[in-house]
């Protein structure tokens, strides 16, 4: 199946400080979406992106829909203590004829350090 | 409430021992399905389904089946299980191009 490239793997970062990650695929999706996994649950939606271009924000969450249709960015602006967790991306293609499965990263352990 | 249910978050079994872990969605959702989750692989698909009776494989099928017989429903099953199938499950159900929702997970240990 399909891979999305998600980076950086991990980050360890100061609170306060401002994060950025960013997905790329060799395929084109028509939805970028942005999960947030904490520990022992299942991921949560964050963005949902639906057409190239689009930049959405929700709180200090802001995404872009890359112009390409092949990648995505999350930045988190002025990081808290429950910022941490695990970030996936997820492209979804859906053809009109019925949902499709999600192609996910890897993910991005999100570390703030006191 | 919008929910995903899952059951049983946790089980420990041994190998070759039957086990169905059970997913329910409240929101009449047309789509659903199972995805494995692995240290350093992400979340892969095992199976899905559109719609009542229909299913089809995902990236890594072997060793499960699942059924649709009501919207509501989509179980999956392990008619054997194995040591490598030691992972955490979750379900998720959509509708259309909207986002999938997730369950919380069932932490399964295959010994």
């Amino acid at each position: 199946g399909q891979q999305l490239n998600q980076s950086p793997q991990s980050m360890f970062i100061q609170e306060g400080e401002d994060v950025s990650m960013n997905c790329t695929s060799s395929s084109i999706f028509n939805t970028w979406l942005w999960y947030k996994q904490d520990p022992g649950e299942g991921p949560v939606l964050l963005i949902a992106l639906y057409k190239a271009g689009e930049l959405t924000s929700n709180g200090r969450l802001t995404a872009q829909f890359g112009i390409t249709r092949k990648d995505s960015f999350l930045n988190i602006s002025a990081s808290i203590p429950s910022d941490v967790g695990i970030y996936f991306c997820a492209g979804h293609m859906y053809s009109g004829g019925g949902a499709d499965g999600l192609t996910f990263g890897k993910g991005t352990h999100l570390i703030i350090q006191p | 409430e919008a929910q995903v249910t899952q059951n049983p978050r946790y089980l420990i079994t041994v190998t070759g021992k039957k086990l169905t872990v059970t997913c329910s969605q409240n929101m009449n959702h047309e789509y659903m399905s199972w995805y494995r989750q692995d240290p350093g692989l992400g979340l892969r698909q095992i199976y899905y389904s559109m719609n009542v009776e229909v299913t089809d494989k995902g990236d890594v099928p072997e060793g499960y089946k699942v059924s649709r017989k009501e919207k509501r429903n989509f179980p999956l099953i392990l008619e054997s299980p194995s040591p490598n199938q030691t992972s955490l499950y979750f379900c998720a159900s959509g509708q259309g191009n909207q986002p999938q929702h997730f369950g919380d997970g069932t932490r399964l240990s295959i010994l």
